[in-house]
Parts: structure tokens; C-alpha cells; sequence
């Protein structure tokens, strides 16, 4: 038990699709984040989010939308996806900023 | 460019020997550096970290060795065992950075 979860653990969609990503945490942590692993390659941080406010963004398209409703919640809603963002979708979140990421299980999405 | 480099990308050694795993890192503002461990379907979990004041760091049968100079750190695993199986990624921040930068993984194999 990591103590951050998130759902859907898989999930396949269609290009014109719309899904969201559902992340939780229950650490009391400060700081979340949105990480995508693709094959063969190093982890991608994609958002940061300290206190509830975006802090980061690392050049995501805008079909990544994410939102951080409370500190123990985190979304990515996602649309209009192409086939080359099917990768593992990992959550994660650390006490603040400077601290090694908790990650949670991930969601492997495949993108038809 | 990539700021953490693990050039392996798997390693297979018998139970009972020594597995090391290797990183290399190009930013020397890096002081403080992690490993984890990742089971297929799981997010990867926290093992061992090391900051730069130190150039050793042991917890049980997984130590953590940092050379500065060469920019370059390793994590030994000894004795090897099948349950350590895994994909290992290394990660690097500094105090100030606010993230941490991985590198694209090493997947160990432990032959019984």
C-alpha cells in the first residue's frame, strides 16, 4: 500500500474519446504530480502541483488538461488523444516539493 | 537532453551474486539522488537515497555508492535474489531544483 491510488488502472479510448484520470492520495502530502512512463524511456514529468496550485508545466499538449480540486485529489481529463499518448500514467505525491515522489499504481492507457 | 542516463537497459544475474546497477548524471548542481524499484503493473516504489555530502549509503542488502568527480552513481544489491527482479530507475534533483530527473531504467533479471 503505497498510499496513493488511482483509477482506472487500464484504460483503452478512442481518438475523438474524453476520460479523465483519477488520483488519491491519503499521506497528508503537499505536493502531486502527473508523470507519464513510455517504453524504453525516462520518466516524463508532465504537472506539479503544490498546494493545490499548478506550479509546473512541462510543455504538455492541451489535449492533457489537469485539475487539483483539494490536496488529496488530482485529475488529468483527457480529449482528442493520438495514438503516441498511450503510455503508463503514473500519479504521484511527496510532503513538499524538494521530496522523493510516493507513486501510485499508474494507469496503462492505450489510445486507438 | 537527458540529465540522468542509465545506459543499461537490463541486467541478469545468478541468485546469490552481487547486481550492480548503474547512472550516470550531467548537471552538477545535483546533490541528492534516489532509487526505486518498479514490479510490472505497480508504480515504482521508493528503496535508498544518498545525498552528495555522503559517498555511501547502506540499508540491508542494498547499498548506494556516489562518485562525484565522475558524476556517476551505483546501486548494489548483494545477495541477489529472484524477488528483486524489477526495473530499477535512478533520479536526481538538487535543493533547489524542486524535481527530480529519471532515468529511463535498468530491467533486472535474478536467475534462481
Amino acid at each position: 500500500e503505497t498510499g496513493v491510488t488511482q483509477t482506472p488502472r487500464h484504460l483503452v479510448m478512442g481518438m475523438t474519446n474524453k476520460k479523465s484520470l483519477k488520483c488519491e492520495q491519503h499521506l497528508g502530502h503537499n505536493a502531486m504530480y502527473w508523470y507519464k512512463q513510455s517504453a524504453k524511456k525516462p520518466l516524463e514529468l508532465m504537472f506539479v502541483y503544490s498546494l493545490e496550485e499548478r506550479v509546473e508545466n512541462n510543455s504538455v499538449p492541451s489535449r492533457f488538461s489537469p485539475e487539483c480540486p483539494n490536496s488529496s485529489h488530482l485529475f488529468l481529463h483527457l480529449h482528442t488523444l493520438q495514438p503516441e499518448d498511450s503510455a503508463l500514467y503514473l500519479c504521484a505525491s511527496s510532503q513538499d516539493r524538494s521530496g522523493p515522489p510516493n507513486f501510485g499504481p499508474g494507469t496503462r492507457l492505450t489510445v486507438l | 537532453d537527458q540529465q540522468v542516463k542509465q545506459n543499461s537497459p537490463s541486467l541478469s544475474v545468478q541468485e546469490g551474486r552481487i547486481s550492480i546497477l548503474n547512472c550516470d548524471y550531467t548537471n552538477s548542481m545535483f546533490d541528492y539522488f534516489l532509487w526505486y524499484k518498479k514490479y510490472p503493473a505497480e508504480g515504482p516504489t521508493f528503496l535508498i537515497s544518498i545525498s552528495s555530502i555522503k559517498d555511501k549509503n547502506e540499508d540491508g542488502r542494498f547499498t548506494v555508492f556516489l562518485n562525484k568527480s565522475a558524476k556517476h552513481l551505483s546501486l548494489h544489491i548483494v545477495p541477489s535474489q529472484p524477488g528483486d527482479s524489477a526495473v530499477y530507475f535512478c533520479a536526481a534533483s538538487a535543493w533547489n531544483f524542486n524535481k527530480f530527473y529519471f532515468g529511463s531504467g535498468t530491467k533486472l533479471n535474478v536467475k534462481p
